[in-house]
């Protein structure tokens, strides 16, 4: 089955600690991305990579970490100094920078 | 900020044609108009897109006003599972990076009605 998962679908944090969110592709996609969503709004680019050794920030990047060290894989760290983590977290992934994005399912993280 | 105006509630019942319409009367010459929904709780899903003549696949229809600075999307028969909140969004689609990411506005809830 092609296409992109995200685990875990829901993950809780307490303060202070480090989490990291899964995004996998099997699309033999370049381009990766990374969204955080809050309730009742529409996404905001966080991170995105258009080919593997290569990521940039996006319009939200303070307090997020990304690494892609294989074309299929795209993790997101939130960091301690993500001060409102709490959000719907979205990967998508595209042919290349160019292209049409297509999302994964989306994790949640709860902030405890 | 988003690029385009959509009205934020509309209703359709069962069977009958969904007609969702979008304002986006800045669009540049080489931007493209998107089309994706979501389902609550669910990551958005592509639905279509298109520059300036209409376009139909297996799930809508685009079409593009001639002066492209509105757009109308068609789900020619609408079930209850097209319940979602659908976004319009004008996006370049070049390799500059950025430029080239999805800006989200609020939608459009389309509740279809049994």
């Amino acid at each position: 089955d092609g296409g992109i998962t995200q685990s875990p679908k829901y993950l809780f944090r307490k303060e202070g600690q480090n989490v990291t969110l899964s995004c996998e592709q099997n699309l033999n996609h370049d381009a990766m991305y990374w969204y955080r969503q809050d309730p009742g709004q529409g996404l905001r680019l966080i991170y995105y990579s258009q080919i593997v050794n290569d990521f940039q920030k996006g319009d939200i990047a303070e307090g997020y970490s990304v690494s892609r060290e294989k074309k299929e894989s795209f993790p997101l760290t939130v960091t301690s100094a993500q001060k409102n983590p709490t959000a719907f977290y979205l990967c998508a992934s595209s042919i290349d920078i160019t292209e049409t994005q297509y999302f994964g399912p989306g994790t949640r993280l709860l902030v405890l | 900020d988003a690029k385009t105006t959509q009205p934020p509630s509309m209703d359709c019942a069962e069977g009958r044609a969904a007609n969702l319409p979008c304002n986006h009367s800045t669009i540049s010459g080489n931007e493209y108009v998107y089309w994706y929904r979501q389902i609550h709780s669910q990551g958005p899903q592509y639905i279509i897109h298109g520059l300036k003549n209409n376009e139909t696949n297996e799930m809508a229809s685009l079409i593009i006003t001639e002066d492209r600075k509105s757009s109308t999307l068609i789900l020619p028969h609408a079930t209850l599972r097209d319940t979602a909140v659908y976004y319009c969004i004008v996006r370049v689609a070049r390799y500059g990076g950025a430029t080239n990411k999805l800006i989200f506005g609020t939608g459009t809830l389309l509740a279809v009605q049994p």
